[in-house]
């Protein structure tokens, strides 16, 4: 069964600064996803990461995949308030076609 | 346009009531999902249905009864309601079960 595990679980930073979320999964995932949920609100898709190497960039947020190290990230360059929210991290187990399974979540704060 | 929606937003209930919580998308998918967070912000999966059919049933108590009259709705369906029940349910859909999943508002459920 997979298990996917983010760290760090809380992360606050500076605005301006980059940080690496890291996202590790214990078996073959088909595929990748990353998530973000304001306080209160709904999941918002970020990415969908669909093969060894890919990487995804939308504004100061980038993703990658690495099948090979099982290992996911996503890289915020020069981070602005508007960033803070928990990012999950989401992979779909081979074989079960629509399990998704969620890591624990990354809880960012960005501060002034 | 909402693309997934649920009813009710918040829905505040004694223990021992039976409730249930509505789901709809007009994104033409082919499979919903009933997903749990708890107070932890833990994403879990509880149910998918595919066309109708269920094709994904985690370890959830059988108070919880998923029903999908077509494969624009699925609702959720809880007996005999619990303390621990009081979570955050998120429905879902995606194309082909496989895909990219987008989620409504959620439903914050309390049992007093």
């Amino acid at each position: 069964e997979l298990k996917v595990e983010q760290n760090p679980l809380f992360l606050s930073m500076q605005e301006g600064k980059n940080y690496t979320i890291y996202c590790n999964y214990s078996t073959t995932s088909d595929r990748l996803y990353w998530y973000r949920q304001d306080p209160g609100k709904s999941l918002e898709s970020l990415f969908v990461l669909l093969s060894n190497g890919a990487v995804k960039q939308e504004g100061r947020l980038m993703a990658s995949l690495d099948t090979k190290a099982r290992l996911s990230t996503l890289h915020i360059t020069a981070a602005v308030h508007d960033l803070s929210a928990t990012y999950f991290c989401a992979g779909i187990d081979t074989g079960t076609a629509s399990k998704l399974t969620f890591g624990t979540g990354t809880r960012l704060q960005v501060t002034l | 346009d909402t693309a997934v929606s649920q009813t009710p937003k918040y829905l505040v209930t004694q223990m021992g009531n039976d409730k249930s919580i509505k789901c709809e998308q007009n994104l033409g998918h082919d499979t919903m999902y009933w997903y749990k967070q708890d107070s932890k912000k833990f994403l879990k999966i509880m149910f998918s249905y595919n066309n109708k059919e269920l094709i994904i049933n985690e370890t959830v108590p059988n108070r919880f009864s998923p029903k999908s009259p077509d494969k624009a709705h699925l609702n959720l369906h809880i007996n005999s309601l619990e303390l621990g029940d009081s979570a955050v349910y998120f429905c879902a859909s995606s194309l082909a079960g496989v895909n990219e999943q987008f989620f409504g508002p959620g439903t914050r459920l309390t049992v007093l």
